[in-house]
């Protein structure tokens, strides 16, 4: 049972303007989000995270949306850059419990931004 | 700083021979993960440690793969015998404890043949 879910496995965008990124979760539980970025070859890097006391956090040209009642979250991107060109991974845990520090992926959107 | 150091970053394998990885975490760092990646999926865990005691292997498949974290530090993670189901990329990650951000290694891809 997929607990974390990015239905979409690509999103093509121009650059300088928005990327969406968007990822629905059905554990309730779950109270902090995060996001990752992962190059070919790397591993993933942290980008942001939000905890679920919270339905906004933004840091730069990245915005992370919390909707607790549709159980959902979403990365922007403003403006879109070509080095921006990546997957992108959702995670979330639940911090207020023993599972502390287990993070449950999504299957990773992969961003394209074109010059 | 130095990150999350893994290695090897690639190995091949036949089936039922072992294979061990190895990771050393970022100083000061309490907690490590191994998480596993299949093609097209997000990572999965498999074992995370605080300090040198493993706090949650529920995902780890006992029968053939097995980890330490001796002194707290460095980790290993062995699979013995492996399968060609074992085929994927095999991550590391640590943090200063378990309510921060984890930072990953650069992985280790598997592929047993």
């Amino acid at each position: 049972d997929q607990q974390v879910k990015q239905n979409s496995p690509s999103l093509s965008v121009q650059e300088g303007r928005i990327s969406i990124l968007n990822c629905d979760y059905t554990n309730s539980m779950f109270d902090y989000f995060l996001w990752y970025k992962k190059y070919p070859a790397e591993g993933p890097t942290f980008l942001i995270s939000i905890s679920s006391i919270k339905d906004k956090n933004e840091d730069g040209r990245f915005t992370v949306f919390l909707n607790k009642s549709a159980k959902h979250l979403s990365l922007h991107i403003v403006p879109s850059q070509p080095g921006d060109s990546a997957v992108y991974f959702c995670a979330a845990s639940e911090r207020g419990s023993g599972n502390t520090g287990k993070l449950i992926f999504g299957q990773g959107t992969t961003l394209q931004v074109k010059p | 700083e130095a990150g999350v150091v893994q290695s090897p970053r690639y190995k091949i394998i036949e089936k039922k021979q072992p294979v061990a990885f190895w990771c050393n975490p970022i100083s000061g760092h309490n907690t490590l993960y191994w998480y596993r990646q299949n093609l097209g999926q997000g990572p999965e865990l498999l074992i995370r440690y605080e300090n040198e005691e493993a706090v949650d292997d529920s995902q780890l498949p006992k029968d053939r793969f097995s980890a330490e974290r001796l002194k707290g530090v460095d980790s290993t993670l062995k699979i013995q015998p492996a399968e060609l189901g074992d085929s994927a990329v095999y991550l590391c990650a640590s943090s200063f404890d378990r309510f921060t951000e984890a930072f990953f290694g650069q992985g280790t891809r598997l592929t047993v043949v």
